[in-house]
């Protein structure tokens, strides 16, 4: 099984300063990976998929780069609306599938 | 619009079974596949399995091999998944995803459903 490991596991940033979200992979995974966010009470909500590409109606605020086992989620100016805890996901050679523990994203 | 409406919240003892309903709508149902992820309380989210509603292929997270099954009914649109031997480490809620044509990422998600495994 792909074990993903992400880090911080909770980041504490200011409104309107960059937030950067890393997720690790044990081996490689390719580019097919995604990324979620969730609010409390709220279902997951997808953001970016194929490691790069934003999700229909997803602010350009948010952008994901890496390949194989490296990987990154940025956020350039946090926004309120941001603060959340953050997933995610690989999905190569799919099914299985498996997801990191997660980043919350917090106020500072 | 795509929207998935899942069954109502269940309590369950210890040993009993639960079966938890997805309907869809805004969509044509047997185009794509369903998983399901579970979240147990203050945890992350853990991938449990996949169905598709074109031919009824499953594919089994390893940990929940033989304790889970889901299905379809592809005349009411609505995808299934069963979990049999509960355990108080089942108390989670449980979400069904839509996945994205069938590329294993998911890009609609019902609104959960929180099964309670207690004596």
């Amino acid at each position: 099984e792909i074990v993903m490991t992400q880090s911080p596991a909770t980041l504490s940033v200011s409104p309107g300063e960059r937030a950067t979200l890393s997720c690790r992979a044990s081996q490689s995974v390719s580019s097919n990976l995604a990324w979620y966010q969730q609010k409390p009470g709220q279902a997951p909500r997808l953001l970016i998929y194929g490691a790069s590409t934003r999700a229909t109606g997803i602010p350009a605020r948010f952008s994901g780069s890496g390949s194989g086992t490296e990987f990154t989620l940025t956020i350039s100016s946090l926004q309120s609306e941001d603060f959340a805890v953050y997933y995610c996901q690989q999905y190569n050679n799919w099914p299985p599938s498996t997801f990191g523990g997660g980043t919350k994203v917090e106020i500072k | 619009q795509v929207q998935l409406v899942q069954s109502g919240a269940e309590v369950k003892k210890p040993g009993a079974s639960v079966k938890v309903s997805c309907k869809a709508s805004g969509y044509t149902f047997t185009s794509y596949g369903i998983s399901w992820v579970r979240q147990a309380p203050g945890q992350g989210l853990e991938w449990m399995g996949w169905i598709s509603a074109y031919n009824g292929n499953t594919n089994y997270a390893q940990k929940l091999q033989g304790r889970v099954t889901m299905t379809t009914d592809t005349s009411t649109s609505t995808a299934y998944m069963e979990l049999r031997s509960l355990r108080s480490d089942d108390t989670a809620v449980y979400y069904c995803a839509r996945d994205f044509d069938s590329s294993g990422f998911f890009d609609y998600w019902g609104q959960g459903t929180l099964v309670t495994v207690s004596s």
